[in-house]
């Protein structure tokens, strides 16, 4: 248990659907993340968001939309996916800044896009 | 720009041997340095990390690295695995820009460690 939670764990969606994840933490950190792992690729970095404010969006496609109502819950919107979408998106969340932090992943949703 | 290179995907050992994992990262500037592993069906947990300091660094399930400036090398290393080590493990860097940095990911080990 990481105090990192991510819903829902596994996602199988077509690629007209719209599905969001969802991630909450309960650290109390103030920094929030979104990886994409694909096979046989190093992790994508996709958006940071630090005290609710996006800091870094890196270049991910506008079929992938972040969300970050509080400190504590991050939201990544999908819709009209595309087949190479499918892979497992993990959140994480740090104090601050991942410099010289630690980060805290939760277990990952799993998404297939048929 | 930074870069991580993990130079092998996948290692195999046998229980209670010695184990070392390859990390090779590229930076004109300063660096930190990390090893997470990811347990099966389970997102990535920190086993150690470099900031400053000793260059070997102890971290959890009796894992170590050693930070080789000159070699820009941060290699993982276990003198006695057990199965319970298999895993992926994962290297990554990461500088600071301003208040911010965030990391950099190679591509992966795999450790599969047999009976």
């Amino acid at each position: 248990e990481t105090g990192v939670t991510q819903t829902p764990r596994h996602l199988v969606m077509g690629m007209t659907n719209k599905k969001s994840l969802k991630c909450e933490q309960h650290l109390g950190h103030n920094a929030m993340y979104w990886y994409k792992q694909s096979a046989k690729k190093p992790l994508e970095l996709m958006f940071v968001y630090n005290f609710k404010e996006q800091t870094e969006n890196n270049s991910v496609p506008s079929r992938f939309s972040p969300e970050c109502p509080n400190s504590s819950h991050l939201f990544l919107h999908l819709h009209t996916l595309q087949p190479e979408d499918s892979a497992l998106y993990l959140c994480a969340s740090s104090p601050t800044g991942a410099a010289t932090g630690e980060l805290f992943f939760g277990e990952g949703s799993r998404l297939t896009v048929l | 720009a930074q870069s991580v290179t993990q130079l092998d995907s996948q290692v195999p050992v046998f229980e209670e041997a010695p184990v070392e994992l390859r990390c090779n990262y590229s930076s004109s500037v300063s660096v930190y340095l990390f090893w997470y592993v990811q347990y099966p069906n389970q997102g990535l947990q920190l086993l150690l990390k470099y900031l400053s300091g000793s260059t070997l660094v102890k971290g959890i399930n009796g894992f170590e690295a050693e930070f080789n400036k000159s070699q820009t090398s941060f290699h993982l290393r276990k003198p006695s695995v057990h199965i319970s080590d298999t895993a992926e493990y994962f290297c990554a860097v990461s500088i600071q820009v301003g208040s911010q940095g965030n990391l950099i990911f190679g591509k992966g080990t795999k450790l599969s460690v047999k009976p």
